[in-house]
């Protein structure tokens, strides 16, 4: 069964900082993995996401890699922004569904 | 692009009473279709997903139940509420190239 563990729980960091948010995955035969940013009380909202074969996606100031076979990914926000305060989320497709990690908590602080 | 469509936003319901949350999905066909949960601070839960009409697979024995009456439509639905059935509903359509999810619908059971 496939279990997708997110660390750090929760993080602080000043504004201005870059910083790794990190997922694991016990079962490397996934399809794809994405990362989503949820505002409290709102849905998910998809930030990238790596295909198997692929090993980095980029867009603007996330950078997000894949390492399949040691089942870890990484999220590296830059220079980071109190706007960016939110629950980062990575899943995994596998077998019809995705499995969720319980999620990073992000503070930015002005 | 797909676009998933939730309702309602918010749902105070006593313990006891019926339940019945809609999803629709435009943009696509023959989607498959996921119906997830949140407690309060905790990951996502796969409650059900379907892969077509009157296809339902369930993940976890709960008070609840799923439908699939037409290809872009999803229903979750309880005929007595627990309390335990509070948290945040979430419907997601799914592929091997992504995730999109609706805004979510909070539920609370008093």
């Amino acid at each position: 069964k496939q279990e997708v563990t997110q660390i750090p729980a929760a993080l602080s960091v000043p504004e201005g900082e870059n910083l790794v948010l990190n997922c694991s995955f016990t079962d490397s035969a996934i399809y794809n993995l994405q990362w989503f940013r949820q505002d409290p009380g709102k849905g998910l909202t998809s930030l990238l996401l790596i295909q198997s074969s692929q090993r980095e996606q980029t867009s603007g100031r996330l950078n997000a890699s894949l390492d399949k076979s040691s089942g870890r990914s990484t999220l590296y926000i830059a220079a980071s922004q109190p706007g960016d305060s939110a629950t980062y989320l990575c899943a995994v497709w596998m077998n019809n569904d995705m499995r969720f990690g319980a999620g990073t908590r992000l503070t930015v602080k002005p | 692009s797909q676009t998933i469509h939730q309702w309602p936003a918010t749902l105070v319901q006593p313990v006891g009473s019926p339940l019945s949350l809609e999803c629709t999905v435009e943009g696509t066909s023959n989607p498959n279709l996921y119906w997830y949960r949140q407690a309060a601070g905790r990951g996502l839960q796969l409650l059900f997903y379907s892969v077509g009409i009157g296809q339902i697979s369930s993940e976890v024995p709960q008070n609840l139940s799923a439908s699939r009456p037409q290809d872009r439509q999803f229903i979750l639905s309880s005929k007595k509420l627990l309390l335990s059935d509070s948290g945040f509903y979430l419907c997601a359509h799914g592929t091997p190239y992504g995730y999109t999810f609706g805004s979510g619908t909070r539920l609370t059971v008093v």
